[in-house]
């Protein structure tokens, strides 16, 4: 079964600092995705950024981007100029690639504090 | 309106209580699910339905039941409900693509 690991339970970053959460995950899958999402304290689970495995080039969202390592099984979210709104739970998720093959496994989440 | 809608948003309930937490989405996808989360273990799948006739146990299946009356509508059910049960509860849904879920916004459910 894949699993996902996410070894940070709690990082903290200064404001308009860079700050990286890690993220390993298991399979011998080669077709697959991965998820970066993130939960404040409304609760909402919201996408941040995706990953397709036969992408080589790292996905990137404004302030958001990935280091996906394949061959490593790594996908590191870096948050950049850090903001007191991107405080949050921020969970990592897997998916195999095939149809039929939807099912999220989710990392234990890291919990992410700003520092004003 | 969110695209897609859990009912209700908080609840308290007894031990040995039935309780069902309702979902509903918008997004036109077959695809539904239930998850719990857990402080310090994410979120684990409880069922989940790839469409109408089509429903599957996730990895902690026991002590619940569920409902896919249509393919918009995907309800949870704790027949007996239990203290160990007391989490915060997702729904979601997704397309075939691997464009990722989209989460209702959680019931937290407390059972006392």
């Amino acid at each position: 079964a894949q699993t996902v690991t996410q070894s940070q339970p709690e990082m903290s970053v200064q404001e308009a600092e860079t700050v990286t959460l890690s993220c390993t995950y298991d399979t011998s899958e080669s077709d697959y995705y991965l998820f970066w999402y993130k939960q404040p304290p409304s609760r909402q689970m919201i996408l941040v950024i995706r990953q397709e495995a036969y992408k080589q080039q790292n996905a990137t969202e404004n302030r958001f981007s990935v280091n996906f390592q394949k061959a490593a099984k790594s996908f590191s979210l870096k948050i950049s100029d850090s903001q007191l709104g991107d405080a949050a739970m921020y969970f990592c998720a897997y998916r195999r690639g095939n149809f039929g093959n939807e099912k999220l496994t989710f990392g234990t989440g890291t919990r992410l504090t700003i520092i004003p | 309106d969110a695209d897609v809608t859990q009912t209700p948003r908080n609840r308290i309930t007894k031990t040995g209580k039935r309780i069902m937490l309702e979902c509903s989405q918008t997004k036109g996808h077959d695809r539904m699910y239930w998850y719990r989360q857990d402080p310090g273990l994410g979120l684990r799948l409880i069922y989940y339905s790839f469409d109408v006739k089509d429903i599957n146990k996730g990895e902690i299946s026991d002590g619940y039941s569920v409902s896919r009356q249509a393919q918009a509508k995907f309800s949870l059910s704790l027949e007996s409900a239990i203290p160990n049960q007391t989490a915060l509860y997702f729904c979601a849904t997704s397309d075939d693509r691997g464009h990722g879920y989209t989460f209702g916004s959680g019931t937290r459910l407390t059972v006392v």
